[in-house]
């Protein structure tokens, strides 16, 4: 079946510094893939998402690249600020895997520390 | 904006007193899901709904229970809830239920169970 393995958290960073969550899968067919933000007490939102090989997603300086020879997604921003604490979910969906249903990785709580 | 919406933020119940918790939505997806997330970890899914079918997820207690009246609504009836279903329980909407399109979520309803 789907699959999605992130780094274990916590992670804490002081303000400004560089930013990577793992992130790797195992799926059949062809998967989009999703990382997803949640901001304490709050539900998921979006933040990217790449639906094929070599597809870059990015949005509010943060990036990953969908890497089907190695199967990742890694999560990167180059300088985080103390509002992107939260916890960050990587997920699958596709087409004809898994009946379409999502499929999340444990999430990785980050903390960022001014 | 087009959204998620749902009610109440915070509910407490009684250990064995019914509950139901409701999710209503204006994006016209046709899926509409019911998730179980338990201290920041991955969400569960409990059931989904495409149009008015139902899906039950194997191992979703015969405890939880859920209606769509209409493509907007959609219920979350907990019949007998007990200490182990205090959680956080988000519902989330797509367009179709087995494509790749993100999932978009409401900031769901955290039930406390005393």
């Amino acid at each position: 079946g789907n699959s999605v393995t992130q780094m274990e958290g916590p992670v804490t960073l002081s303000e400004e510094a560089f930013l990577t969550i793992n992130c790797t899968y195992t799926a059949t067919g062809y998967p989009s893939l999703f990382w997803y933000v949640q901001y304490p007490g709050e539900g998921l939102q979006l933040l990217l998402k790449a639906t094929k090989a070599d597809d870059k997603g990015s949005n509010k300086g943060f990036e990953a690249t969908y890497r089907k020879e190695t199967t990742s997604f890694h999560l990167e921003k180059g300088s985080v600020q103390v509002s992107d604490s939260a916890v960050y979910f990587c997920a699958l969906r596709g087409i004809n895997t898994n009946a379409g249903k999502s499929t999340f990785g444990d999430g990785t709580t980050l903390t960022v520390k001014p | 904006d087009a959204m998620v919406i749902q009610n109440p933020r915070y509910q407490v119940t009684q250990f064995g007193k019914p509950v139901t918790l409701s999710c209503s939505q204006t994006l016209n997806h046709n899926v509409m899901y019911w998730y179980q997330q338990k201290s920041s970890q991955a969400p569960k899914l409990l059931f989904h709904y495409y149009d008015k079918d139902f899906n039950n997820e194997a191992d979703t207690p015969d405890n939880f229970q859920s209606r769509r009246p209409n493509t907007s609504f959609c219920f979350l009836d907990i019949r007998s809830p007990g200490l182990g279903d205090a959680a956080m329980y988000l519902c989330a909407t797509s367009t179709r239920q087995g494509d790749n399109s993100p999932l978009h979520f409401g900031n769901g309803t955290r039930l406390t169970v005393t």
